[in-house]
């Protein structure tokens, strides 16, 4: 099975609207970490914005909040007042385990491809 | 600070060439980890160190290799290439191993093999 899914190949948004990206996750650990990260066509990836798995408010960065339903296990992002230079590939990832047994292996979705129209 | 630098940005390779990509991770930075990101397939984790020592290794053939230097900075292989292998060749860092702890990216290589 899937660690990371990401159902929506590619999602247009106009300019200053509001636009979820949806992440679903599977794991059996209790401690996890989640994080979503933007790619432009330059290439570099982008670290937006971690939810734990034991936090229990939405995590919020600037325009950008993480929806987090643990009991559904969705992680999804919402970019809040969309600008032009938000067109990129975005990707939800998971880090599974308490960080030092774990390692430093991420899971990545497919990713979504976001287009803002002005 | 310097961002994670890899080199060279683009590399073009015949079948059964062998490559060598570099990876200098943010000044600080002990953990080291590689991906392999091709259209469609979202990334591939390929292995990771710290402190010069592999902690993981994802589900790729033997081909692939990698190791760290004592300055932590850290260089993948590929032996042998394969069509297969073209792809964007992530590198990312990080100072620890903590469960919040990001990743910190490169602008990666890309690789085509002819």
């Amino acid at each position: 099975a899937q660690k990371i899914t990401q159902t929506q190949p590619g999602m247009f948004v106009q300019e200053k609207e509001a636009v979820t990206l949806d992440c679903t996750y599977d794991t059996s650990d209790q401690s996890y970490g989640l994080f979503w990260y933007k790619q432009p066509s330059s290439g570099e990836m982008i670290f937006l914005i971690y939810q734990g798995s034991y936090d229990e408010q939405n995590a919020t960065e600037g325009r950008y909040s993480l929806n987090f339903q643990k009991a559904r296990k969705s992680a999804n992002l919402v970019i809040s007042a969309s600008q032009l230079g938000d067109s990129a590939m975005y990707f939800c990832a998971m880090r599974e385990g308490l960080g030092t047994a774990a390692g430093n292996q991420f899971y990545f979705g497919t990713g979504t491809s976001l287009t803002v129209i002005p | 600070k310097a961002g994670v630098t890899q080199t060279p940005r683009y590399l073009i390779k015949t079948r059964g060439q062998q490559v060598t990509l570099s990876c200098s991770p943010i000044s600080g930075h002990r953990s080291v980890s590689w991906y392999q990101q091709t259209p469609g397939q979202g990334l591939q984790f390929l292995f990771e160190y710290f402190s010069e020592t592999q902690r993981n290794k994802g589900n790729f053939p033997g081909r692939f290799s990698g190791r760290q230097f004592s300055n932590s900075r850290s260089e993948m292989n590929v032996s042998t290439l394969e069509l297969g292998d073209s792809a964007l060749y992530l590198c990312a860092s990080s100072p620890a191993q903590g469960l919040n702890e990001k990743l910190f990216f490169g602008s990666g290589t890309q690789l085509s093999v002819l």
